[in-house]
């Protein structure tokens, strides 16, 4: 079946450090892969999505391409801020929407 | 585009209690909804999930049961809670022009 792959987390990073979250997957046919963000306390909120092969999905200076020849959609930022302390969770569905499977989640903490 | 809405925000209610829990979508129609439980630390797992009123699909099983009684409507519902089925539930819709989107979450603890 389907599946992601999450690095494990907590991350830790100073405020304007570069960030990488690494997301691998394991899917039947040509999924279309999210990254999701939820903040403490709240729902989980859609950070960007790449449909196909070689898209890249960005929002809020979040970055994402996705790579079918290595099966991974990695989230990059330049310079965290402390406000993006949250879990952030990579995700796919195959087949239009009718189901997400979501990675474990990454916990980033970033510290002044 | 669609809007999320679930309550309560959070809940405590005692082991053998009954629960449930809904979830309204606005702006959109024939959704597909979902039933999410993300556990303290843990990632999201799917617990239920509907393509239209009445249809329910049952992810893993367990001590809850879900019901679509309306287009926009999800119900969560427990006859008795057990301790394990304290966690953070989350509802989500999609369409077919949109991804998930998630309401706030419910934070359930029992005692």
């Amino acid at each position: 079946g389907d599946s992601v792959t999450q690095m494990e987390g907590p991350v830790t990073l100073s405020e304007e450090a570069f960030l990488t979250i690494n997301c691998t997957y394991t899917a039947t046919g040509y999924p279309s892969l999210f990254w999701y963000v939820q903040y403490p306390g709240e729902g989980l909120q859609l950070l960007l999505k790449a449909t196909k092969a070689d898209d890249k999905g960005s929002n809020k200076g979040f970055e994402a391409t996705y790579r079918k020849e290595t099966t991974s959609f990695h989230l990059e930022k330049g310079s965290v801020q402390v406000s993006d302390s949250a879990v952030y969770f990579c995700a796919l569905t195959a087949g239009g929407y009718q189901k997400v499977t979501f990675g474990t989640g990454t916990k980033l903490q970033v510290i002044p | 585009s669609q809007t999320i809405h679930q309550w309560p925000a959070t809940l405590v209610q005692p082991v053998g209690s009954p629960l449930s829990l809904e979830c309204t979508v606005e702006g959109t129609s024939n959704p597909n909804l979902y039933w999410y439980r993300q556990a303290a630390g843990r990632g999201l797992q799917l617990l239920f999930y509907s393509v239209g009123i009445g249809q329910i699909s049952s992810e893993v099983p367990q001590n809850l049961s879900a019901s679509r009684p309306q287009d926009r409507q999800f119900i969560l519902s427990s006859k008795k809670l057990l301790l394990s089925d304290s966690g953070f539930y989350l509802c989500a819709g999609a369409d077919n022009n949109s991804p998930l989107h998630f309401g706030n979450g419910t934070r359930l603890t029992v005692t």
